[in-house]
Protein backbone atom coordinates (compact mmCIF):
# COMPACT_ATOMS: atom_id res chain seq x y z
CA UNK A 1 0.00 0.00 0.00
CA UNK A 2 1.92 3.49 -1.20
CA UNK A 3 -0.55 5.46 0.96
CA UNK A 4 -2.60 7.08 -2.31
CA UNK A 5 -5.90 5.44 -2.87
CA UNK A 6 -7.69 5.85 -6.01
CA UNK A 7 -11.36 4.67 -6.66
CA UNK A 8 -12.88 2.73 -8.45
CA UNK A 9 -9.95 0.23 -9.72
CA UNK A 10 -12.01 -0.37 -12.62
CA UNK A 11 -14.80 1.29 -14.59
CA UNK A 12 -16.75 0.35 -17.82
CA UNK A 13 -18.58 2.68 -19.29
CA UNK A 14 -20.56 3.79 -22.21
CA UNK A 15 -20.10 6.57 -24.76
CA UNK A 16 -21.25 10.17 -23.70
CA UNK A 17 -21.54 9.12 -20.19
CA UNK A 18 -19.56 10.97 -17.21
CA UNK A 19 -17.77 9.45 -14.32
CA UNK A 20 -15.95 10.79 -11.48
CA UNK A 21 -12.26 9.03 -10.15
CA UNK A 22 -11.33 9.84 -6.69
CA UNK A 23 -7.79 10.01 -5.25
CA UNK A 24 -6.92 10.39 -1.27
CA UNK A 25 -3.18 11.56 -1.37
CA UNK A 26 -0.31 9.92 1.28
CA UNK A 27 -0.81 11.55 4.89
CA UNK A 28 0.91 15.08 5.18
CA UNK A 29 1.28 15.57 1.12
CA UNK A 30 -0.29 18.46 0.38
CA UNK A 31 -0.20 18.42 -3.91
CA UNK A 32 -1.96 15.91 -6.34
CA UNK A 33 -1.11 14.69 -9.53
CA UNK A 34 -3.42 13.47 -12.21
CA UNK A 35 -2.23 11.50 -15.10
CA UNK A 36 -3.22 9.39 -17.94
CA UNK A 37 -2.03 6.44 -19.13
CA UNK A 38 -2.50 4.42 -22.76
CA UNK A 39 -1.08 2.29 -25.05
CA UNK A 40 0.21 4.79 -28.00
CA UNK A 41 0.48 8.46 -25.71
CA UNK A 42 2.51 6.76 -22.55
CA UNK A 43 2.21 8.73 -19.13
CA UNK A 44 0.27 11.99 -19.99
CA UNK A 45 0.17 14.98 -17.11
CA UNK A 46 -2.94 16.02 -16.70
CA UNK A 47 -3.41 18.43 -13.93
CA UNK A 48 -1.87 19.58 -10.38
CA UNK A 49 -3.23 20.75 -7.45
CA UNK A 50 -1.22 22.15 -4.15
CA UNK A 51 -3.66 22.97 -0.79
CA UNK A 52 -7.00 22.92 -2.77
CA UNK A 53 -5.93 25.20 -5.63
CA UNK A 54 -4.54 24.48 -9.17
CA UNK A 55 -1.31 24.89 -9.93
CA UNK A 56 0.06 23.58 -13.05
CA UNK A 57 -2.10 21.92 -16.37
CA UNK A 58 -1.37 19.87 -18.85
CA UNK A 59 -2.66 18.22 -21.65
CA UNK A 60 -6.10 18.05 -20.01
CA UNK A 61 -9.28 17.97 -22.66
CA UNK A 62 -12.17 20.79 -21.72
CA UNK A 63 -14.14 17.64 -20.80
CA UNK A 64 -12.16 16.63 -18.25
CA UNK A 65 -12.52 18.35 -14.75
CA UNK A 66 -10.95 18.20 -11.31
CA UNK A 67 -10.78 19.99 -8.33
CA UNK A 68 -9.51 19.01 -4.80
CA UNK A 69 -11.57 19.45 -1.63
CA UNK A 70 -10.26 20.99 1.69
CA UNK A 71 -9.35 17.46 3.49
CA UNK A 72 -7.37 17.20 0.28
CA UNK A 73 -8.90 14.40 -1.43
CA UNK A 74 -9.09 14.92 -5.47
CA UNK A 75 -12.05 14.22 -8.13
CA UNK A 76 -11.34 13.80 -11.57
CA UNK A 77 -14.49 14.04 -13.76
CA UNK A 78 -14.61 13.21 -17.43
CA UNK A 79 -17.37 14.11 -19.41
CA UNK A 80 -18.79 13.09 -22.98
CA UNK A 81 -16.62 10.13 -22.53
CA UNK A 82 -14.96 9.24 -25.86
CA UNK A 83 -13.82 5.51 -26.96
CA UNK A 84 -10.47 6.80 -27.10
CA UNK A 85 -10.82 7.93 -23.07
CA UNK A 86 -10.10 4.54 -22.11
CA UNK A 87 -6.99 4.45 -20.07
CA UNK A 88 -5.48 4.13 -16.84
CA UNK A 89 -5.80 7.24 -14.89
CA UNK A 90 -3.41 7.62 -11.99
CA UNK A 91 -3.21 9.89 -9.26
CA UNK A 92 0.38 10.90 -7.27
CA UNK A 93 0.70 13.08 -4.43
CA UNK A 94 4.31 14.85 -2.87
CA UNK A 95 4.99 17.42 -0.94
CA UNK A 96 4.58 19.45 -3.41
CA UNK A 97 8.04 20.60 -3.48
CA UNK A 98 9.35 18.17 -5.70
CA UNK A 99 12.35 16.78 -3.82
CA UNK A 100 10.88 13.34 -2.91
CA UNK A 101 9.17 12.70 -5.99
CA UNK A 102 5.99 11.41 -6.09
CA UNK A 103 3.93 8.39 -4.64
CA UNK A 104 1.55 6.70 -7.15
CA UNK A 105 -1.66 5.01 -6.79
CA UNK A 106 -2.50 1.98 -8.22
CA UNK A 107 -4.66 3.29 -10.90
CA UNK A 108 -7.96 3.25 -12.25
CA UNK A 109 -8.59 1.78 -15.71
CA UNK A 110 -11.15 2.87 -17.48
CA UNK A 111 -13.03 1.20 -20.18
CA UNK A 112 -15.07 3.30 -22.47
CA UNK A 113 -17.45 1.19 -24.88
CA UNK B 1 10.50 23.69 -19.10
CA UNK B 2 12.23 20.85 -18.63
CA UNK B 3 12.32 17.38 -20.89
CA UNK B 4 13.35 14.19 -20.68
CA UNK B 5 14.03 11.55 -23.25
CA UNK B 6 14.74 7.76 -22.66
CA UNK B 7 17.02 6.46 -25.20
CA UNK B 8 15.79 3.19 -25.38
CA UNK B 9 12.04 1.87 -25.47
CA UNK B 10 12.77 -1.85 -25.50
CA UNK B 11 15.58 -3.28 -23.10
CA UNK B 12 16.15 -7.26 -23.35
CA UNK B 13 18.59 -8.92 -21.28
CA UNK B 14 19.41 -12.38 -19.97
CA UNK B 15 19.10 -12.68 -16.81
CA UNK B 16 22.46 -11.58 -14.22
CA UNK B 17 23.63 -9.79 -17.12
CA UNK B 18 24.02 -6.25 -16.41
CA UNK B 19 22.01 -3.85 -17.49
CA UNK B 20 22.00 0.24 -18.35
CA UNK B 21 18.62 1.95 -19.29
CA UNK B 22 19.40 5.55 -20.49
CA UNK B 23 17.98 8.73 -19.95
CA UNK B 24 18.85 12.70 -21.38
CA UNK B 25 17.45 15.75 -19.71
CA UNK B 26 17.14 19.09 -20.79
CA UNK B 27 16.35 21.87 -18.54
CA UNK B 28 17.34 25.92 -18.16
CA UNK B 29 17.51 25.59 -14.63
CA UNK B 30 19.01 23.04 -11.27
CA UNK B 31 16.71 19.90 -11.54
CA UNK B 32 15.79 17.09 -9.63
CA UNK B 33 16.03 13.88 -11.56
CA UNK B 34 13.88 10.21 -10.57
CA UNK B 35 13.47 6.90 -11.76
CA UNK B 36 10.39 4.88 -11.60
CA UNK B 37 9.31 1.04 -11.85
CA UNK B 38 6.20 0.08 -13.28
CA UNK B 39 5.34 -3.39 -12.58
CA UNK B 40 2.54 -4.77 -14.80
CA UNK B 41 -0.90 -3.39 -13.19
CA UNK B 42 -0.02 -1.30 -10.76
CA UNK B 43 1.30 2.40 -10.02
CA UNK B 44 4.80 3.83 -10.82
CA UNK B 45 6.99 3.03 -7.75
CA UNK B 46 10.06 5.82 -7.00
CA UNK B 47 13.02 3.72 -7.27
CA UNK B 48 16.00 6.32 -6.63
CA UNK B 49 16.12 10.15 -6.47
CA UNK B 50 19.10 12.68 -7.42
CA UNK B 51 18.78 16.04 -5.27
CA UNK B 52 22.20 17.18 -4.83
CA UNK B 53 25.78 16.24 -3.75
CA UNK B 54 26.80 12.53 -4.97
CA UNK B 55 26.38 12.01 -8.68
CA UNK B 56 26.14 8.47 -7.98
CA UNK B 57 22.76 7.28 -6.37
CA UNK B 58 21.70 3.94 -4.87
CA UNK B 59 18.14 2.85 -4.59
CA UNK B 60 15.77 0.01 -4.16
CA UNK B 61 16.35 -3.70 -5.94
CA UNK B 62 20.18 -3.18 -6.27
CA UNK B 63 19.70 -0.04 -8.90
CA UNK B 64 21.95 2.55 -8.98
CA UNK B 65 22.27 6.28 -10.86
CA UNK B 66 24.91 8.58 -11.98
CA UNK B 67 23.53 11.84 -12.60
CA UNK B 68 26.23 13.59 -14.95
CA UNK B 69 25.56 17.51 -15.44
CA UNK B 70 27.98 17.92 -18.91
CA UNK B 71 26.00 15.19 -20.57
CA UNK B 72 22.84 16.14 -18.55
CA UNK B 73 22.04 12.69 -18.51
CA UNK B 74 21.03 10.02 -15.36
CA UNK B 75 21.59 6.80 -16.79
CA UNK B 76 20.08 3.89 -14.21
CA UNK B 77 21.98 0.43 -13.65
CA UNK B 78 21.92 -2.65 -11.84
CA UNK B 79 25.02 -5.15 -12.13
CA UNK B 80 23.12 -8.44 -12.66
CA UNK B 81 19.31 -8.53 -13.24
CA UNK B 82 16.52 -10.74 -11.66
CA UNK B 83 13.75 -11.74 -13.83
CA UNK B 84 11.49 -10.06 -11.37
CA UNK B 85 13.28 -6.84 -12.70
CA UNK B 86 10.98 -7.24 -15.60
CA UNK B 87 9.14 -4.50 -16.08
CA UNK B 88 8.69 -0.73 -17.08
CA UNK B 89 11.08 1.97 -15.99
CA UNK B 90 10.12 5.65 -16.17
CA UNK B 91 13.21 9.18 -15.38
CA UNK B 92 11.75 12.05 -14.48
CA UNK B 93 12.98 15.47 -13.95
CA UNK B 94 11.68 18.08 -12.23
CA UNK B 95 12.73 21.89 -11.49
CA UNK B 96 13.61 22.84 -8.37
CA UNK B 97 10.80 23.35 -5.68
CA UNK B 98 8.10 23.62 -8.47
CA UNK B 99 6.40 20.45 -7.81
CA UNK B 100 5.56 18.73 -11.12
CA UNK B 101 7.76 16.11 -12.48
CA UNK B 102 8.34 15.72 -16.41
CA UNK B 103 8.13 11.96 -17.15
CA UNK B 104 9.72 10.07 -20.10
CA UNK B 105 8.11 7.45 -22.74
CA UNK B 106 9.59 4.60 -20.22
CA UNK B 107 12.18 1.74 -21.41
CA UNK B 108 9.99 -1.71 -21.09
CA UNK B 109 13.29 -4.10 -19.71
CA UNK B 110 12.67 -7.51 -19.91
CA UNK B 111 14.73 -10.09 -18.27
CA UNK B 112 14.83 -13.61 -19.82
CA UNK B 113 15.92 -16.73 -18.60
Amino acid sequence: DSGVTQTPKHLITATGQRVTLRCSPRSGDLSVYWYQQSLDQGLQFLIQYYNGEERAKGNILERFSAQQFPDLHSELNLSSLELGDSALYFCASSSGTGRNGYTFGSGTRLTVV
Amino acid sequence: AQSVTQLDSQVPVFEEAPVELRCNYSSSVSVYLFWYVQYPNQGLQLLLKYLSGSTLVKGINGFEAEFNKSQTSFHLRKPSVHISDTAEYFCAVSANNAGKSTFGDGTTLTVKP
